[in-house]
């Protein structure tokens, strides 16, 4: 099956700088990769996806780009802000989702 | 637009014992997928369901084991209990569950003991 591994696992930025979670993958068949933003105590929510057919996907502060030849794929956060602080889920998705481990973001203020 | 509701939201239970967590799905959305999420780690895929059918099943034992009814709902057990079961038990829904955006509920916290 697919293994999907994510670094790192912690993260910590000062507010307004960037931030940046890589994660591969291991099944060339995979063709979606969604990123999930979890807060503590909260359900995982959907921030931003990419198919692979499209390289690079942005939308306003967040980014998502996408290495097929490489199995990887990347989230970039600008202008990071302290509510940006909680734990990152990449995954990849043939007919099932399977994910990494998360990223624990911290934004200092 | 109520989103994906799961029952209960906590639960406790001693090993050996039988449980059973609840899920509705968004209205309209046909497929629902469970995963386990253990403290510090990516949600595990455990079961997908379309229209009432068995779509995939993660790298779990026969212990686990769902249905899905036809109002889409599902339900997942779990028998036998393990100290090891102990998780967060997420549910998710999607229109057709294959490569598209999985609108996942709050949970169920599981505590075995």
């Amino acid at each position: 099956g697919e293994n999907v591994e994510q670094h790192p696992s912690t993260l910590s930025v000062q507010e307004g700088d960037s931030a940046v979670i890589k994660c591969t993958y291991s099944d060339s068949a995979s063709n979606y990769f969604p990123w999930y933003k979890q807060e503590l105590g909260k359900r995982p929510q959907l921030i931003i996806d990419i198919r692979s057919n499209v390289g690079e996907k942005k939308d306003q502060r967040i980014a998502v780009t996408l290495n097929k030849t490489a199995k990887h794929f990347s989230l970039h956060i600008t202008e990071t802000q302290p509510e940006d602080s909680a734990v990152y889920f990449c995954a990849a998705s043939t007919n099932q989702f399977y994910f990494g481990t998360g990223t624990s973001l911290t934004v200092i203020p | 637009d109520a989103g994906v509701t799961q029952s209960p939201t906590h639960l406790i239970k001693t090993r050996g014992q039988h449980v059973t967590l609840r899920c509705s799905p968004i209205s309209g959305h046909k497929s629902v997928s469970w995963y386990q999420q253990v403290l510090g780690q990516g949600p595990q895929f455990i079961f997908q369901y379309y229209e009432k059918e068995e779509r995939g099943r993660g790298n779990f034992p026969d212990r686990f084991s769902a249905r899905q009814f036809p109002n889409y709902s599902s339900e997942l057990n779990v028998n036998a209990l393990l100290l090891g079961d102990s998780a967060l038990y997420l549910c998710a829904s999607s229109f057709s569950g294959a490569r598209e955006k999985l609108f996942f509920g709050s949970g169920t916290q599981l505590s075995v003991l």
